[in-house]
């Protein structure tokens, strides 16, 4: 595998469930990111991890929690989510995130809450 | 706040022809800005990356270009190709903390054959 990786692709779940998105980069990058694509609007920054630590949360509720366990992995763990959660839900990777480094993407995942 | 705008939103063009991409932003204390391709439900890759100090970068069929002080680049894309069918998002990376990407809604091209 080469760059960064989501699974699943696509998930369907319903507002009492809980899930987890996972996001692996094989770039031997050292930070990490989780951006929200809804339809017709911007890509809105989620979740900083540098160093594995988080280091941005852009008012993110806390029905989202993200996880990263070390520099080559990042999960996302969802539950209770709402409707107006449905979107691409795309991970990125970087080096060292203060230093204008280019970001690398995944394919996303397409979640769509029920 | 930093705001992103791309027009047009969508753009509908016959194969050969040489078209013009445009973003404008805000906020002018910017690191460098950044032109990203999204195929349909897919992820992003990178295009062209223009630091704040250069005018502008090519790659083939594409050139970039920036005017920080006037807050605007544009993608000028030459004989386009059905291939080139795609969204066309344009970032910002700002000067400030952690240089985060500020993104734009995207231009959605279609180039028919």
């Amino acid at each position: 595998e080469t760059g960064v990786t989501q699974t699943p692709r696509h998930l369907v779940m319903g507002m009492t469930n809980k899930k987890s998105l996972k996001c692996e980069q094989h770039l031997g990058h050292n930070a990490m990111y989780w951006y929200k694509q809804s339809a017709k609007k911007p890509l809105e920054l989620m979740f900083v991890y540098s160093l594995e630590e988080r280091v941005e949360n852009n008012s993110v509720p806390s029905r989202f929690s993200p996880e990263c366990p070390n520099s080559s992995h990042l999960f996302l763990h969802l539950h209770t989510l709402q409707p107006e959660d449905s979107a691409l839900y795309l991970c990125a990777s970087s080096y060292h995130p203060g230093a204008g480094r280019e970001q690398y993407f995944g394919p996303g995942t397409r979640l769509t809450v029920t | 706040k930093q705001e992103v705008t791309q027009i047009p939103a969508a753009l509908s063009v016959p194969e050969g022809e040489n078209l013009v991409l445009n973003c404008s932003f805000t906020d002018s204390a910017i690191y460098n800005l950044q032109w990203f391709r999204q195929d349909p439900g897919k992820g992003l890759t990178s295009l062209l990356l223009i630091q704040s100090s250069q005018r502008e970068q090519t790659s083939g069929r594409l050139n970039a270009s920036l005017d920080k002080s006037s807050g605007r680049s544009t993608l000028y894309i030459a004989a386009s190709q059905p291939g080139d069918s795609a969204t066309y998002l344009c970032a910002v990376r700002m000067n400030t903390g952690f240089q985060k990407l500020v993104f734009g809604t995207g231009t959605r091209l279609l180039v028919s054959p």
